[in-house]
């Protein structure tokens, strides 16, 4: 199958600092990649919609100043977290369709655990 | 608009025992459906998908669920439990095949006991 991957898979930073995450389609170009951020235990939620060349729809709720995400190319979209702080520790995950299966599936990041001290 | 509910947040069973994780969809379009499965700390795994083919799908790792229209459910079993499958399950479901969001439903925890 496609294979997502991202990078960092763990990051530990100040606060105020900012952080970038990498999310990339490996084997297969995606004009679309969706982030997702989840807390211990709980369920996705879907941050926003990456779209390649334009820019990205954030979920309501989601601060669009607080997490830049930039898709500049076919297989690469990054998700900045902007003046960091302990509350943005998470679990963030990427994904992506492969446009060429049409059945719907995405294909999922390993993830990166934010921590923000 | 879609939406997704699991019954049951923890479902615990023992090792060799039938495995039933519950999905209830709500969807203004005929939807796809899937199951993934999350280890800690790990990215999300397909174990299958309803695409509008075959109501009833076989997965990865002995795993099916059925799709029904009537009950608007996409239910997960696996007949036999193994230890390895202790893990974090979540339903979801999509109104498009290309473009639609994929929305998770709260997620099932499978404790697998001796």
């Amino acid at each position: 199958g496609a294979v997502v991957s991202q990078h960092p898979s763990w990051v530990i930073c100040k606060s105020g600092t900012s952080v970038k995450i990498e999310c990339r389609s490996l084997d297969f170009q995606a004009t679309t990649m969706f982030w997702y951020r989840q807390f211990p235990k709980q369920s996705l939620m879907l941050m926003a919609t990456s779209n390649e060349g334009s820019k990205a729809t954030y979920e309501q709720g989601v601060e669009k100043d607080k997490f830049l995400i930039n898709h500049a190319s076919l297989t690469l979209s990054t998700l900045t977290v902007t003046s960091a702080h302990p509350e943005d520790s998470s679990f963030y995950i990427c994904s992506a369709r492969d446009p060429g299966l049409n059945t719907g599936e995405l294909f999922f990041g390993e993830g990166s655990r934010l921590t923000v001290l | 608009a879609q939406s997704v509910t699991q019954l049951g947040s923890h479902v615990s069973v023992s090792e060799g025992a039938l495995v039933l994780l519950r999905c209830n969809y709500s969807s203004s379009v005929p939807p796809y459906l899937f199951w993934y499965v999350q280890y800690p700390n790990q990215g999300l795994q397909l174990l299958l998908k309803y695409t509008s083919a075959a109501t009833l799908v076989k997965g990865i790792n002995g795993f099916e669920a059925e799709f029904k229209k009537s009950e608007t459910s996409f239910h997960l079993t696996k007949p036999s439990a193994h230890m390895s499958d202790a893990a974090e399950y979540f339903c979801a479901v999509t109104g498009s095949s290309n473009t639609g969001k994929l929305i998770f439903g709260q997620g099932t925890t499978l404790q697998v006991k001796p």
